[in-house]
């Protein structure tokens, strides 16, 4: 079945440790992005990848880094920068030639501890 | 400044009824909306698109509605089930500028009551 899996599903860090999350996809989509959510509030683009080796940062990049060495796998660093981490993330792809829809992985939930 | 709008936080709407949830968008360059569907602590779900040649796109239940000129979009559920409680987001993208990337709503929680 083809899908977008994100992992760990819940994440601890403590204050001025840098953590990753996990990000891939077996839907040979071109394009990925990371979204951040947080209580009440819609998603915010943190990071995309239109191309392998290629990323742009979105609205919220601070504090955040990203890799896209391969096509399937597209890791979210957030960094000892990142001033208010605890949030819930959202990794997602889209096919850039058909042009379809997004599709979303389950979703991590970072909490400092 | 946001792009994409949602200014019911919730909507209350008892079963069987029509539930109408709104967006407006400021972007002129958006030529493809989509609403997404979403429970909590899970990723959104796709839920229905509509490209700014249409006006109307109509799946099921759920129909969307777009008004070019007011930047406007609506999504229609009826008859509402409470199994379609949850937060719906609307979503927008300039797919021929800026490939796929969405700029989301804020969300609008549906809650259908029994």
């Amino acid at each position: 079945d083809g899908g977008i899996t994100q992992s760990p599903k819940y994440l601890f860090r403590k204050e001025g440790q840098n953590v990753t999350l996990s990000c891939e996809q077996n839907l040979n989509h071109d394009a990925m992005y990371w979204y951040r959510q947080d209580p009440g509030q819609g998603l915010r683009l943190i990071y995309y990848s239109q191309i392998v080796n290629d990323f742009q940062k979105g609205d919220i990049a601070e504090g955040y880094s990203v890799s896209r060495e391969k096509k399937e796998s597209f890791p979210l660093t957030v960094t000892s920068a990142q001033k208010n981490p605890t949030a819930f993330y959202l990794c997602a792809s889209t096919d850039r030639v058909l042009n379809t829809e997004a599709f979303f992985g389950q979703g991590t939930r970072l909490t400092v501890v | 400044d946001q792009q994409v709008k949602q200014n019911s936080p919730s909507l209350s709407v008892q079963e069987g009824r029509i539930s109408i949830l709104n967006c407006d968008y400021t972007n002129s360059m958006f030529d493809y909306f989509l609403w997404y569907k979403k429970y909590p602590a899970e990723g959104p779900t796709f839920l229905i698109s509509i490209s700014s040649i249409k006006d109307k796109n109509e799946d099921g239940r759920f129909t969307v509605f777009l008004n070019k000129s007011a930047k406007h979009l609506s999504l229609h559920i009826v008859p509402s089930q409470p199994g379609d409680s949850a937060v719906y987001f609307c979503a927008a993208s300039a797919r021929y500028n800026a490939g796929n990337m969405l700029t989301f709503g804020g969300g609008t929680r549906l809650m259908v009551k029994p």
